[in-house]
């Protein structure tokens, strides 16, 4: 089974400053991958997915993330932090269910992003 | 309008009970999940379903059961609820393997 490390449960950055959100993976497999968003009181909202066709994804309100496979990295950024990028940000990987078929996302344990004025 | 709705999105109740958490998508999806969002764990699986009639155990499945006879539809039940199932209830659907999952607004349950 795969697993996914977000380095970094909280990062604090100042408005207008560069976002870097750090996800490992754990396959040597190219898979899929999904950058969410979860703001308070909210499910998650799909920020990008990776799926092989760029190693450079763009995403939603200007967040973007490079997949990289010799590090087994998809960090996510943003050149400029707006306050209302303060949310809870999860890595997730497409894994398939042991002994069968099917698929599920494996997340990481998310990261809290904090915008200061 | 389209989506994947649930319900309730609170709910108090005491131990023993039995208390059931809606989920519903208008997009015929295949796949439909349930996870619980606590503090420290982040997102677990609870179950999954990858078809109506179809449905399998996630990373946490004990005290929990699930039914699936409509596509659309993908209750969550707990038979007797216990303190530790307090949590934060997220239904999801996906239309294939490599495709994002989409989230309802999830069910804050607390269990007194």
């Amino acid at each position: 089974a795969q697993s996914v490390t977000q380095l970094g449960s909280h990062v604090s950055v100042s408005e207008g400053a560069l976002v870097l959100l750090r996800c490992n993976y754990s396959s040597s497999v190219p898979p899929y991958l999904f950058w969410y968003v979860q703001y308070p009181n909210q499910g998650l909202q799909l920020l990008l997915k990776y799926t092989s066709a760029a190693t450079l994804v763009k995403g939603i309100n200007g967040f973007e993330a490079e997949f990289k496979k010799s590090e087994t990295s998809f960090h996510l950024t943003k050149p400029s932090a707006h306050m209302s990028d303060a949310a809870e940000y999860f890595c997730a990987v497409s894994d398939r269910i042991s002994g069968g078929s099917n698929y599920k996302l494996t997340f990481g344990k998310g990261t809290l992003l904090t915008v200061n004025p | 309008d389209a989506g994947i709705t649930q319900s309730p999105r609170y709910k108090i109740t005491e131990t023993g009970r039995q208390v059931t958490l809606m989920c519903h998508q208008t997009w015929s999806h295949s796949y439909m999940f349930w996870y619980r969002q606590d503090l420290g764990h982040g997102l677990r699986l609870i179950y999954y379903s990858a078809a109506a009639d179809i449905t399998d155990k996630g990373e946490v499945p004990d005290g929990y059961v699930v039914s699936r006879s409509k596509t659309e539809n993908f209750p969550l039940t707990l038979e007797s609820a216990t303190r530790s199932q307090t949590s934060v209830y997220f239904c999801a659907s996906m239309r294939a393997y490599n495709q994002p999952q989409h989230f309802g607004d999830g069910t804050r349950l607390s269990i007194l």
